[in-house]
């Protein structure tokens, strides 16, 4: 079975300070990673995914997450956070995606940011 | 285009009693989902749909019902509302197949049971 673990439920960090959300997952097949973001009061919306190819992938708002398969890791980074960057982030993993597309979620990271 | 909606926003039950939440989405996908959210535990998949008439159970199935007779539908039912079941529920949906494996969530709909 997939999980999912986050290792810091809360990270505060000053403005334009860079910040890493650290993420690791447990598969026994290939596994297909993803970062969300939950903005106070709101859904979910993608943040990036690793499905294949480079390990280094690109997001939206700055954000970027290097997959690394012999640590088993999915880490976010961001080289310098803005205000609005405050928010909870979910990593989350799925072996899936040619079936039901299901998601297993960690257990969220509430990233603060402080002026 | 709406996307992803959830009714009611708010809701407040006794124990024992029943409802029903109401997700629609105007997007045309194949798969939805219902999540619930509880801090410190993420997001945990309750039942999910892979296309209209078909249901599936998830992580955490036990004390709820769902029904998807609509393509664009996914009710989540609460028989008889415990205390356990407070919590931040989210709808999801995406398109099968081949895509951007993207879920697109709705806002949520905060329960509280007393």
């Amino acid at each position: 079975a997939q999980s999912v673990t986050q290792l810091d439920s809360q990270v505060p960090v000053f403005e334009e300070a860079p910040v890493e959300l650290r993420c690791n997952y447990s598969s026994s097949v290939s596994v297909y990673l993803f970062w969300y973001v939950q903005y106070p009061n709101q859904g979910l919306q993608l943040l990036l995914k690793y499905l294949s190819g480079s390990t280094l992938v690109k997001g939206i708002n700055g954000f970027e997450a290097e997959f690394n398969k012999s640590q088993t890791s999915f880490h976010l980074r961001k080289p310098s956070v803005h205000i609005s960057d405050t928010a909870e982030y979910f990593c989350a993993v799925s072996d899936d995606l040619q079936g039901a597309q299901k998601l297993v979620f960690g257990q969220g990271t509430r990233l603060t940011i402080n002026p | 285009n709406a996307g992803v909606t959830q009714t009611p926003k708010f809701r407040v039950l006794k124990t024992g009693q029943s409802m029903t939440l109401l997700c629609a989405q105007d997007m045309n996908h194949e798969y939805m989902y219902w999540y619930r959210q509880d801090p410190g535990m993420g997001l945990r998949l309750i039942h999910y749909s892979v296309g209209e008439g078909t249901t599936a159970k998830g992580e955490v199935p036990d004390g709820y019902n769902v029904s998807r007779l609509k393509k664009q539908n996914f009710l989540l039912g609460l028989e008889s509302a415990a205390p356990s079941q407070t919590s931040v529920y989210f709808c999801a949906s995406t398109r099968r197949g081949r895509s951007s494996y993207e879920q697109y969530f709705g806002p949520g709909t905060r329960l509280t049971v007393t």
